[in-house]
């Protein structure tokens, strides 16, 4: 199993452009979210998936779009880059939130938006 | 809105000393979780407690869940450098949603 990939690991961008950040997983799990994380703040979570189709707000989700059309992706989506948005992107799932499962989490995406 | 604090931000020792982390909560959490994240890596799963005055070990590492379940902490005994990176509590209310702490960032000095 690959568990939780994330692609890019880099990205630079230009402000106003967009982009689409990458997660997909093979464990069959329904419980997908993303996270930024900033120096000193830990990790805030952006968007969540409870299963395809379902998708709920996180805690900063102004500026980001997301769908789940299948279960094993779960694509974030840039719609103009600020340098606001400057941070590490990670993307982690569950069987489900809350006990007895832990998230599984990616690699991450380093963006530079300038 | 919810919030998990954690503190301390930053704590140096000398490899053997003892260190600890603690997070608290304004209102009571259903379970919280325990991360560990490497220089340069991803958050990894360490541990979950659920259950009032739950008390979990793992090697040197003493897990505490209060008995208000608004509060937590990670102890680790005898640190080695093996251990240094930043520690984080994510606290889950039933509503589909962690909430992280800002991180314990561990530097151990062989």
């Amino acid at each position: 199993n690959a568990g939780v990939t994330q692609t890019p690991k880099f990205q630079v961008l230009k402000t106003g452009q967009s982009m689409t950040l990458q997660c997909a997983q093979d464990m069959n799990h329904e419980y997908m979210s993303w996270y930024r994380q900033d120096p000193g703040m830990g990790l805030r979570l952006i968007h969540y998936s409870v299963g395809a189709g379902i998708t709920d707000q996180g805690e900063v989700p102004n500026g980001y779009n997301v769908s789940r059309s299948t279960t094993e992706d779960f694509p974030l989506r840039l719609l103009s880059a600020a340098p606001s948005q400057t941070s590490v992107y990670f993307c982690a799932s569950s069987t489900a939130p809350g006990p007895p499962y832990e998230q599984y989490f990616g690699p991450g995406t380093r963006l530079t938006v300038t | 809105g919810q919030q998990v604090m954690q503190i301390p931000q930053y704590q140096h020792v000398q490899e053997g000393e003892d260190f600890t982390t603690y997070c608290n909560s304004s209102t009571t959490l259903s379970n919280i979780q325990w991360y560990k994240q490497r220089p340069g890596g991803h958050p990894v799963f360490l541990i979950q407690l659920v259950k009032s005055g739950e008390v979990k070990k793992q090697k040197r590492l003493t897990f505490q869940f209060g008995e208000a379940k608004k509060n937590s902490s990670l102890h680790i005994t005898a640190t080695q450098t093996t251990d240094v990176g930043t520690y984080f509590c994510a606290g889950y209310y039933n509503f589909n949603k962690f909430y992280f702490g800002s991180g314990t960032k561990l530097n151990v000095k062989p």
